[in-house]
């Protein structure tokens, strides 16, 4: 079945600390997005990528990293520099023309 | 930046009864969707509808489109217990930003049985 898998689902950073969150994909979707989700919020773009090799930031990219090296992989580091990065991290990837998103099940990232 | 408006932002009924959800929206657009998210979980898809349209079904989901007013609804006839979850509409405004959503707060459905 394809899907879009994230990784892990539980994260713990300790202060000072860079974590990478990974996200696959094999529905062979060139569009892929990262958002974050603080309790009773919506959605905020952090990053998104409709080409390998190729990346833009989205509304809340400070803090945040990505790299699109190949079409199925689209992980999303939170480097030291974000100061409050416990939330709960979504994947998600759109296929070309006019389509709704498949998400992943997400990553609930705290800071210890 | 919050494109999308949800209300209410939390709605309770007896299963059965129908549940409608609002969402206001502030610049054009080229699509809208709505999605559902159960506790804890990523947001799975229902359904889309383009500018042009201005009503579309989908089993027991009906939404309606009116870009005068920049306002969507999202209706869920014969609710059920199972469709207590999270509801977020979602913009895609086009042109440079095609593709790219923006999420409203979200309506909190509760069904109960």
């Amino acid at each position: 079945d394809g899907g879009i898998t994230q990784s892990p689902k539980y994260l713990f950073r300790k202060e000072g600390q860079n974590v990478t969150l990974s996200c696959e994909q094999n529905l062979n979707h060139d569009a892929m997005y990262w958002y974050r989700q603080d309790p009773g919020q919506g959605l905020r773009l952090i990053y998104y990528s409709q080409i390998v090799n190729d990346f833009q930031k989205g509304d809340i990219a400070e803090g945040y990293s990505v790299s699109r090296e190949k079409k199925e992989s689209f992980p999303l580091t939170v480097t030291s520099a974000q100061k409050n990065p416990t939330a709960f991290y979504l994947c998600a990837s759109r296929r070309v023309g006019i389509y709704g998103y498949t998400f992943g099940s997400g990553t609930r990232l705290t800071v210890v | 930046s919050q494109q999308g408006e949800e209300d209410p932002q939390a709605l309770s009924i007896q299963e059965g009864e129908n549940a409608t959800m609002n969402c206001s929206y502030k610049t054009s657009i080229n699509n809208l969707q709505w999605y559902r998210q159960n506790s804890g979980r990523g947001l799975v898809h229902l359904i889309l509808i383009r500018s042009n349209e201005r009503e579309k079904h989908s089993g027991r989901l009906r939404v309606t489109l009116d870009t005068s007013k920049k306002s969507s609804s999202l209706l869920i006839t014969a609710s059920r217990a199972a469709d207590t979850a999270s509801y977020f509409c979602a913009t895609d405004a086009g042109g440079t930003s095609y593709g790219k959503l923006t999420f409203g707060q979200g309506t909190i459905l509760t069904v109960h049985p």
